[in-house]
């Protein structure tokens, strides 16, 4: 099975300044016939359901903003949040869908310093 | 509009049995894979079992291997999750996600808002 870890567990960050953060999965994601990298980012918000914001670990969701983007390859992934906003409090998954069992990473609190 | 609706959670004993329903619309159905995701109070998110467009093929964790049942009535756009021998551990609220298509391995681009399983006695 693919293990997802997230660091760091939490983070708090002033408003407009920037949020990273990094997963990395025990096994490569990239599908070397394609080149494409099985990896997706989610948003949870407080009482609500997961959002996928970022999948290929690079692609936004329509209507996601451009202040969150992704990057990386392989086994090693980040999630930048570029100038936090107050909306962007939540709670982050990386999540690999190369392999069954789908894993999710442990979660990133962001919050506001 | 893509919309995913679960159902069937509620208060079981430890050793009980449950099962719950999500209604899906607003797209081919039997086209995608779909899954159960769980998350127990204050956790994080936790895989548990997927089943092919078709129905003919079904993942499952290990933690629910064996006691668990995924299963589809495309007929009726929507997805069960049978739950037998429920432990404490089980206790979580569960979404039905939308997954891969016929094309290419996808993540879960569309989640419902998900329904609370509580086993306790």
């Amino acid at each position: 099975d693919i293990v997802m870890t997230q660091s760091p567990d939490s983070l708090a960050v002033s408003l407009g300044e920037r949020a990273t953060i990094n997963c990395k999965s025990s096994q490569t994601v990239l599908h070397s016939s394609n080149n494409k990298n099985y990896l997706g980012w989610y948003q949870q918000k407080l009482g609500q359901p997961p959002k996928l914001l970022i999948s290929w670990a690079s692609t936004r969701e329509s209507g996601v903003p451009d202040r969150f983007s992704g990057s990386g390859s392989g086994t090693d992934f980040t999630l930048t949040i570029s100038s936090l906003q107050a909306e962007d409090v939540a709670v982050y998954y990386c999540q690999q869908y190369y392999r069954t069992p789908r894993s999710f990473g442990q979660g990133t609190k962001v919050e506001i310093k | 509009e893509v919309q995913l609706l679960e159902s069937g959670g509620g208060l079981v004993q430890p050793g009980g049995s449950l099962r719950l329903s999500c209604a899906a619309s607003g797209f081919t159905f039997s086209s995608y894979t779909m899954s159960w995701v769980r998350q127990a109070p204050g956790k994080g998110l936790e895989w548990v079992s997927a089943v092919t467009g078709r129905g003919d093929t079904t993942y499952y964790a290990d933690s629910v291997e064996g006691r668990f049942s995924i299963s589809r009535d495309n007929s009726k756009n929507t997805l069960h999750l049978q739950m037998n021998s429920l432990r404490a551990e089980d206790t979580a609220v569960y979404y039905c996600a939308r997954g891969d298509d016929y094309n290419d391995l996808r993540p879960f681009d569309y989640w419902g808002q998900g329904t609370l399983l509580t086993v306790s006695s």
